[in-house]
């Protein structure tokens, strides 16, 4: 299985801050890398496909870059409501494995 | 909008067989170039891709779990389920259904969930 190791596992910071968190493969793994936000008691929710694609809907200070097996979450201006969980995974080869989260607080 | 609901038993006794279905609405299962999966997040933990099944009805596993799970899908229904065999308390959690692009394997469309709590 590919591993994700996400960093941090936590986070505090200000509205306003810019935020990166970043996403390490196992192995190589292209541009297969997805990016979801999770609220207390929610679904997780798609914000970035392919590495940097951001989903429709999605504000644009949300953003991501990477290939190969780095990979970085950037939020240029943080929001109320972007304090959640970040989850970042795989889909290169299955199983289909995801990082164990950035918990994004508010400082 | 494509949604995707869960439903099931929340409680189910050890050694037993956990089952799960996951009815979708607004699109088909059979519609499109798209996987379903099940995917499960134990308390307070990550997420946890158990597997996935296409309206063909091809299907893919993960290892761990492969020799207990099973997934159907009824396009007749628009619903595609989930059994999980010989249940233990590791296997509490909440379980999610899910749209999955197949050609990238992103979830792009979640239930919102369903708590299942393995006790006697």
């Amino acid at each position: 299985d590919i591993q994700m190791t996400q960093s941090p596992s936590s986070l505090s910071a200000s509205v306003g801050d810019r935020v990166t968190i970043t996403c390490r493969a196992s192995q190589h793994i292209s541009r297969y890398l997805n990016w979801y936000q999770q609220k207390p008691g929610k679904a997780p929710n798609l914000l970035i496909s392919a590495a940097s694609s951001l989903q429709s809907g999605v504000p644009s200070r949300f953003s991501g870059s990477g290939s190969g097996t780095d990979f970085t979450l950037t939020i240029s201006s943080l929001q109320p409501e972007d304090f959640a969980t970040y989850y970042c995974q795989q889909s290169y080869s299955a199983p289909y494995t995801f990082g164990l989260g950035t918990n994004l607080e508010i400082k | 909008q494509v949604q995707l609901q869960e439903s099931g038993p929340g409680l189910v006794k050890p050694s037993q067989t956990l089952s799960l279905t996951c009815t979708v609405s607004g699109g088909f299962i059979s519609s499109g170039d798209y996987y379903w999966s099940w995917i499960r997040q134990h308390p307070g933990k990550g997420l946890e891709w158990i597997g996935f099944i296409s309206y063909r009805g091809n299907t893919d596993f993960t290892p761990s779990l492969r020799s207990r799970v099973t997934i159907l899908v009824d396009t007749s229904n628009n619903q595609f389920s989930l059994k999980l065999s010989s249940v233990t308390a590791a296997d509490t959690a909440v379980y999610f259904c899910a749209r999955t692009n197949s050609g990238w394997y992103f979830f792009d469309y979640w239930g919102q969930g369903t708590p299942v709590t393995v006790s006697s």
